[in-house]
């Protein structure tokens, strides 16, 4: 069966770095990219970018470029998603998400969702 | 690049069918045939309900179906069921390993 389990709520400052995690299960982790998505309170869902396990490629939405970083441990199965410095519009649900299909165009397996919240 | 274009709400009584909107540009759904739909219930993660503008996964109820016309794809559901009451977001694939969603529709089953 394959899973994506992702770590646990965060509650952090402004100013204040994070790593979230995204652990790959019941299918070849490095095969397959792994796509981040946000959804801020009440709002749809965006696109943040993806990373390919299996050569750390990864690709950002313009919009995410240079605020966040993504980065993957293969030996392990995760994907992580990490901030250098929180701000208090990062405060959101984040998902992983499996990209499938011939080149991979959809998102097939979604994780359960990390929500931070950043308040001072 | 800018979100894909969804009405906010529809609404259908039990089984009508309902159909939500998803307009883009030739740049994302006019480009491609990479159109996926998500449902989301309250609380919930997404789950995939249609790929590559009409595909249904397994498990997905053959009430749901995708069509797309120019640059805009439609989701129809038909035979509405209270359960099918959620959220309900298209993406489309832009180029250059970058997607895009819709702003969701709130489907309400009166």
């Amino acid at each position: 069966e394959v899973q994506l389990v992702q770590s646990g709520a965060e509650v952090k400052k402004p100013g204040e770095s994070l790593k979230i995690s995204c652990k790959g299960s019941g299918y070849s982790f490095t095969s397959y990219w792994i796509g981040w998505v946000r959804q801020m309170p009440g709002k749809g869902l965006e696109w943040m970018g993806i990373i390919y396990p299996g050569d750390s490629d990864t690709r950002y939405s313009p919009s995410f470029q240079g605020q966040v970083t993504i980065s993957a441990d293969k030996s392990i199965s995760t994907a992580y998603l990490q901030w250098g410095s929180l701000k208090a519009s990062d405060t959101a649900m984040y998902y992983c998400a499996r990209l499938s299909g011939s080149g991979g165009n959809f998102l097939d397996y979604w994780g359960q969702g990390t929500l931070v919240t950043v308040s001072s | 690049q800018s979100a894909l274009t969804q009405p906010r709400s529809v609404s259908g009584s039990p089984g009508q069918s309902v159909t939500i909107s998803c307009t883009g540009t030739s740049s994302d759904v006019g480009g491609y045939n990479y159109v996926s739909w998500y449902q989301q219930h309250p609380g919930k993660a997404p789950k995939l309900m249609i790929h590559d503008v009409s595909k249904r996964p397994s498990g997905v109820p053959d009430r749901f179906s995708g069509s797309k016309s120019g640059n805009t794809a439609s989701l129809t559901v038909s035979g509405l069921q209270a359960e099918d009451e959620a959220d309900y977001y298209c993406c489309s694939y832009a180029g250059s390993y970058t997607w895009v969603f819709g702003g969701g529709t709130k489907l309400t089953v009166l």
